[in-house]
């Protein structure tokens, strides 16, 4: 059981755009940035949007993040056939010394 | 550009202790930046299970802890990985990552190696 909740799957088709939900609470969202990965099929998870809605170099402008209270999510606009890929939130907790948590993970299908 | 490699045993023994290495290379482990190790078991979600910074500041994974050595090797610009006590659970492809600070918090992984699979098994 994650501490940060995701919806297990999504889907969408090319040139849509999908939004992924990231609920947490008061320790870990409510009071840190929010961070997401993005792990394309057999490789290395990829850090994706860091300190809520910002993009490390290299990153498209398709990909944006965004936080509220205790939940963060992350939009990609324009879908494309290579986006599909499991997408991972994360964040740190205040809790007992302070450490990582992360969601299960959202599974985007592009039909 | 900076890179990242894991090495260590594929196949660990149960009650035995799990060892890992990660090799940096183009950036200086003792210039910055907290390194750490996550893991993911097959089929399952990421696991964080603990970042040091050089000179010694830790965080741990609070299910983990009890079990987790990490280390580092700033000649070598290498940091290390041991879990002891491993068990079928601890089968997982395991990651070591640079770790960037925001908000005062090692929080954002923003390198990763690519990974190393390891299993527990007699």
């Amino acid at each position: 059981q994650s501490v940060l909740t995701q919806p297990p799957s999504a889907s969408g088709t090319p040139g849509q755009r999908v939004t992924f939900s990231c609920s947490g609470s008061s320790s870990n969202i409510g009071s840190n940035t929010v961070n997401w990965y993005q792990q394309l099929p057999g490789t290395a998870p990829k850090l994706l949007i860091y300190s809520n809605n910002q993009r490390p170099s290299g990153v498209p402008d398709r990909f944006s993040g965004s936080k509220s209270g205790t939940s963060a999510s992350l939009a990609i606009s324009g879908l494309q056939s290579e986006d599909e890929a499991d997408y991972y939130c994360a964040a740190w907790d205040d809790s007992l010394n302070g450490h990582v948590v992360f969601g299960g993970g959202t599974k985007l299908t592009v039909l | 550009q900076v890179q990242l490699q894991e090495s260590g045993p594929g196949l660990v023994k149960p009650s035995e202790t799990l060892s890992l290495t990660c090799t940096v290379s183009g950036y200086p482990i003792s210039s910055g930046y907290y390194w750490g190790w996550i893991r993911q078991p097959p089929g399952k979600g990421l696991e964080w299970i603990v970042s040091m910074y050089h000179s010694g500041s830790t965080y741990y994974n609070p299910s983990l802890k009890s079990r987790v050595t990490i280390s580092v090797d700033t000649s070598k610009n290498q940091f290390f990985l041991k879990l002891s006590s491993v068990t079928a659970a601890d089968t997982a492809v395991y990651y070591c990552a640079r770790v960037k600070s925001t908000a005062g918090t090692p929080n954002a992984f923003d390198i990763w190696g690519q990974g190393t699979m390891v299993t527990v098994s007699s």
